[in-house]
């Protein structure tokens, strides 16, 4: 089945760790999304890449970094330089960025969660 | 500074009801705009993305129109059932730089 897959589901870090949160999918689609959901919050835009060896900041990007070395992959990196970390954490894919008429597919997400 | 609004913030209805909510967006710069159905331990899922004034979508029992002019678009459920029992959301695409700007989402529960 094609789709998009996000692990882990829950993960829980010390405060001053980087952690790293992985997206896969195997659509084929050249863009992909990181966003974060913050309760009373919109979805908000992290970091996206358009194509391999790419990837752009998005609104919030300070204390995060990502790579994007494989159309399928897309990992997130949250440093120690995050101040509030803890969030639910959703990556998506769409076929071209923000192509009119073109849709985001979504993992399930990840709770991260600093203690 | 971009924003998209959705109401109501919730909504409780029986199992039959046909129920709407809706979308507002800025009217100028348009681009797209998604609707979204998430349902709890899932994934969203996209419903409609809508570019045209006065278009109108259909899936199901679930429909989506668009008026661009004005800046919303309303999402109708005829006949609700408890499956339909998701978040839904809305994003709007600017023209300019074509990042979506996402609602809150309407919470919609459905009583069997």
């Amino acid at each position: 089945d094609g789709g998009i897959t996000q692990s882990p589901k829950y993960l829980f870090r010390k405060e001053g760790q980087n952690v790293t949160l992985s997206c896969e999918q195997n659509l084929n689609h050249d863009a992909m999304y990181w966003y974060r959901q913050d309760p009373g919050q919109g979805l908000r835009l992290i970091y996206y890449s358009q194509i391999v060896n790419d990837f752009q900041k998005g609104d919030i990007a300070e204390g995060y970094s990502v790579s994007r070395e494989k159309k399928e992959s897309f990992p997130l990196t949250v440093t120690s330089a995050q101040k509030n970390p803890t969030a639910f954490y959703l990556c998506a894919s769409s076929l071209i960025r923000w192509g009119q008429n073109t849709e985001a597919f979504f993992g399930q997400g990840t709770r991260l969660t600093v203690v | 500074i971009l924003n998209v609004e959705q109401s109501p913030q919730s909504l409780h209805v029986q199992e039959g009801d046909s129920t709407n909510f809706t979308c507002s967006f800025p009217s100028s710069n348009f681009y797209a705009l998604h609707w979204y159905r998430w349902e709890t331990a899932k994934s969203p899922e996209a419903l409609f993305v809508m570019t045209l004034n006065g278009d109108e979508k259909k899936k199901g029992r679930i429909s989506a129109t668009l008026n661009t002019k004005e800046g919303y678009s309303y999402l109708y459920i005829k006949g609700s059932q408890p499956e339909d029992s998701a978040t839904y959301l809305c994003a709007f695409n600017a023209g300019n730089n074509r990042k979506l700007i996402w609602g809150l989402g309407t919470s919609l529960a459905v009583n069997p």
